[in-house]
């Protein structure tokens, strides 16, 4: 069956250090989303992706950067992490024809220290 | 920029009762989906239902069903014969019909059901 994965599901880390989160889907689809969520905020768009080399900022990519390289994976790096990006992530997957749902990964916990 | 808000941090409900949790947004666009996203404690999110702009009648799942004011910019939840399994945070989510498919979520409301 097709799905969304992350990795890691948590993660402790030092404010400072360079943070990578995993996120892979076998669903082929073009969309590919990251959002952050806090209390009181809901969830949070930081990047986006309509497709392979095109990557594109959300509300909250201060911070934040993203590639894409192939259809399936959309890693978020945070390059100096600082304890205001402690969160969880989740990352998402859409298609980009008439279906409209967002597929969700289990969402990754990071704890900046 | 479109806005979404959900009032009530917090609902409780009978089990067997009916519980309606409150959304409104704010958008300048005609056409968009509107989406109640469930998140139990297992964190997954898990699409409850949806409805689009357009139609004019009211988007039903089972238990779950909306009160759509396309007037008013409303859009509730209203959850019917409340079972254990409901608990959870509930979120209401925006997306434009056009362009951009990113999800435009409120803040949450956590549903407890008592037994």
């Amino acid at each position: 069956d097709a799905e969304i994965t992350q990795s890691p599901r948590h993660k402790i880390t030092e404010t400072g250090r360079q943070v990578t989160l995993a996120c892979h889907q076998t669903w082929n689809h073009n969309n590919m989303f990251w959002y952050r969520q806090d209390l009181g905020h809901g969830l949070r768009l930081i990047h986006y992706s309509y497709g392979v080399q095109d990557t594109n900022k959300g509300e909250v990519s201060d911070g934040y950067s993203v590639s894409r390289s192939n259809t399936e994976d959309l890693p978020l790096t945070l390059e100096s992490a600082a304890s205001s990006q402690t969160s969880v992530y989740f990352c998402a997957s859409s298609d980009s024809g008439s279906s409209y749902e967002q597929y969700f990964g289990p969402g990754t916990r990071l704890t900046v220290t | 920029a479109q806005t979404v808000t959900q009032s009530q941090p917090e609902m409780s409900v009978q089990e067997a009762e009916t519980v309606t949790l409150s959304c409104t947004y704010d958008t300048s666009e005609s056409d968009y989906y509107l989406f109640w996203y469930k998140q139990p404690p297992s964190r997954q999110m898990i699409l409850v239902i949806r409805q689009e702009a357009y139609k004019q009648q009211n988007a039903t799942e089972n238990r779950f069903s909306v009160n759509f004011q396309k007037a008013a910019k409303s859009f509730s939840l209203k959850i019917s014969d409340s079972q254990l399994g409901d608990a959870a945070m509930y979120f209401c989510a925006y997306r434009s019909y056009q362009g951009a498919q990113k999800l435009v979520f409120g803040q949450g409301t956590r549903l407890t059901i008592n037994p």
